[in-house]
């Protein structure tokens, strides 16, 4: 029971380094979602995908860009780092279509420090 | 998007039922109240949802009140573990996303 699992839990770059946070889930979910933490707050909505080959911004899109790459897999990429985006990023899934109520089971987050 | 108000914090003794608020004013009828926890930095755990009526799991209780602006999230015997972040949230129509407040910090103390 895997769930949602995220990769990798930790990483620290470079202002103006680029990287991919990688989500997959093995519970045949329609639509997936990623959140970033910042300390002491909920979290916001960066991007999300309804179902495989669609994705939509959410609250705070800059600086980010995503691939739905089939039903298990949703990427997050920062194409050019900055300290702002140090922040802890977590990815969802939910079954049924986004109208739905079925809730939302999250990873166990990626912790990303730019320097 | 439907907002949520909690308290910062609160206090339960152990073995006590803990009990926190939701203010939700402005939810729309076909809205559904969520509530999640968040212990340490660990992703969000799902507890228990509701549209209108009372809900009960192996976790907790949800009370919703009769003009659906505000509910209880009761858990029944707090033990030390239940020491958390608790969010109360209003998922929002045609995306499905969680709109997020500050939460209610619970300390569960001995």
């Amino acid at each position: 029971n895997a769930g949602v699992t995220q990769t990798p839990k930790f990483q620290v770059l470079k202002t103006g380094q680029s990287m991919t946070l990688q989500c997959a889930q093995d519970m045949n979910h329609n639509s997936m979602y990623w959140y970033r933490q910042d300390p002491g707050m909920g979290l916001r909505l960066i991007y999300y995908s309804a179902s495989e080959g669609t994705t939509d911004k959410g609250e705070v899109p800059n600086g980010y860009n995503v691939s739905r790459l089939n039903k298990r897999e949703f990427s997050l990429r920062l194409e050019s780092a900055a300290p702002s985006q140090t922040s802890v990023y977590f990815c969802a899934s939910i079954a049924g279509c986004v109208t739905g109520n079925q809730p939302q089971h999250f990873g166990d987050g990626t912790r990303l420090s730019i320097l | 998007d439907a907002k949520t108000t909690q308290p910062p914090s609160m206090d339960c003794a152990e073995g006590r039922a803990a009990n926190l608020p939701c203010n939700h004013s402005t939810i729309s009828g076909n809205e559904y109240v969520y509530w999640y926890r968040q212990i340490h930095s660990q992703g969000p755990q799902y507890i228990i949802h509701g549209l209108k009526n009372n809900e009960t799991n192996e976790m907790a209780s949800l009370i919703i009140t009769e003009d659906r602006k505000s509910s209880t999230l009761i858990l029944p015997h707090a033990t030390l573990r239940d020491t958390a972040v608790y969010y109360c949230i209003v998922r929002s129509l045609g995306t499905g996303k969680l709109i997020f407040g500050q939460g209610t910090t619970l300390q569960v103390k001995p």
